[in-house]
């Protein structure tokens, strides 16, 4: 099993749905929680970061980390075209240490 | 300012040859990474440098993978006798260490690897 679980997809959308992409983790020590955005043949750029548990809003994007149930979620309102692309959670333990990722789940929107 | 910036942003080489993969971090960013990115995989860790040194390389696969970073700015990626199995994209990321979203990850557009 791998440290962190996510599933691959892809998931497939029509513009203005909201969208749902969740990552399990085994590991207790992660404590730092990201999500990252990779366009086709681009680098993960992030998109949010949360320490520890609870909920945080950016715009139309929302990340809720669950740690007593090793879960983490987005959730992106009012979806775009635009907000195609792969989705990446990752975590760690500690700062300034390699990030952990899933496998990335591949989001299409459709006009 | 600039962001990370890697070359060459792809590589064609035979099995066995000997290849390298540069990474420019961003200005100031002690922390440098390397990961790799298998087809519909997420990143895998390689090697981590804080500075100078390569502070955890426990990620590299076997030791035909060796990584420098002589002045703790620009860092290269050595592969010998490459197998086809290296075929990835290779991602470099750099991080400040400042602290809660000030130490995030930047990542270059990466180095596609293609071992033919």
């Amino acid at each position: 099993q791998k440290e962190v679980e996510q599933d691959p997809g892809p998931l497939s959308v029509p513009e203005g749905a909201i969208v749902s992409l969740n990552c399990t983790y085994s590991n207790s020590a992660f404590q730092y929680f990201m999500w990252y955005r990779q366009y086709s043949r681009k680098g993960p750029e992030l998109l949010m970061y949360t320490y520890s548990s609870g909920n945080k809003e950016d715009g139309r994007f929302t990340a809720q980390v669950d740690k007593s149930s090793k879960y983490i979620s987005l959730f992106i309102r009012d979806s775009q075209p635009s907000d195609s692309a792969t989705y990446l959670c990752a975590m760690i333990s500690e700062r300034v240490t390699p990030l952990v990722f899933g496998k990335g789940t591949r989001l299409s929107v459709i006009a | 300012g600039a962001g990370v910036s890697q070359t060459p942003s792809n590589k064609v080489t035979e099995k066995g040859k000997y290849v390298e993969l540069r990474c420019d971090p961003i200005s100031g960013h002690t922390a440098l990474y390397w990961y790799r990115q298998s087809l519909g995989q997420g990143p895998e860790f390689l090697i981590y440098f804080q500075g100078t040194g390569a502070a955890d390389d426990s990620g590299l696969p076997n030791d035909r993978f060796f990584a420098v970073r002589p002045e703790g700015s620009v860092s290269t990626l050595k592969i010998q006798r490459t197998e086809r199995g290296d075929s990835a994209v290779y991602l470099c990321a750099s991080s400040s260490i400042a602290g809660g979203v000030r130490d995030t990850q930047y990542f270059g557009p990466g180095t596609r690897l293609t071992v033919l």
